[in-house]
């Protein structure tokens, strides 16, 4: 089955780095992407990648090695505005998403 | 850049009535539409695929008769919550990727929060 895991809740503190993680088995892939959500809002588009590298985006950054079926969303100098829930989701061969559960980013002062 | 517009972005119904949700597309042509529903604390749950111009397909579990898609324009789908019921509460969120763009992203509709009493 296809499956992508990433961890359920973390915290971390304003002004730090948080690193969250992203694993996934699939039928195929076309690419990775991050996903910001944040409570009773639609998600936000992050970052998109299909080659194994880093890409970087301001203060977001996303990696991905695709033999090891591996991501992770970087996020440098927290606000507190980052509180949110983080979505990993995976393009298959059949170009259909599937869906982490999404990881809640706590931020505390 | 693209946008995908999807109003209302609430509504209180009673009961046993009808409500209608609209997704647009307002800057590419979407020959394909989707749609999810997330419950409070859950993540994404993919319903069903608009197709413009055909059947839309439905994930399992979703009833056909109950959430009817329409997907008459490649600028527009809706979906009908029919005969809702109070266990329909949910945000409903509507998505379409550029076909323009290779490997385009999701790009989301501002969701429609459906309370129903």
């Amino acid at each position: 089955g296809q499956n992508i895991d990433q961890p359920t809740e973390m915290t971390a503190t304003e002004g730090a780095i948080v690193q969250i993680n992203c694993t996934y088995q699939t039928s195929g892939f076309n690419g990775l992407f991050w996903y910001q959500q944040h409570a009773g809002e639609a998600p936000t588009f992050l970052s998109y990648n299909v080659l194994d590298g880093l890409e970087e985006k301001g203060r977001f950054s996303s990696f991905l090695s695709r033999s090891k079926g591996y991501s992770y969303l970087l996020l440098k100098e927290l606000q507190m505005k980052d509180s949110a829930s983080y979505l990993c989701a995976v393009m298959d061969s059949n170009y259909q998403l599937i869906w982490g559960a999404g990881t809640k980013l706590i931020i505390k002062p | 850049g693209a946008v995908v517009s999807q109003h209302p972005s609430r509504v209180i119904c009673k009961s046993g009535t009808s409500v209608k949700i609209e997704c647009r597309s307002l800057d590419f042509q979407a020959t394909t539409m989707f749609w999810y529903r997330q419950f409070p604390k859950q993540s994404l749950m993919l319903m069903a695929t608009s197709n413009e111009g055909s059947k839309a397909t439905y994930e399992q579990g979703v009833e056909k008769d109950k959430f009817l898609i329409n997907h008459a324009s490649l600028t527009l789908s809706t979906l009908t919550v029919t005969s809702a019921h109070p266990e329909d509460s949910s945000f409903y969120i509507c998505s379409a990727r550029d076909p323009r763009q290779d490997n385009s992203p999701l790009h989301f509709g501002n969701g429609t929060r459906l309370t129903v009493t």
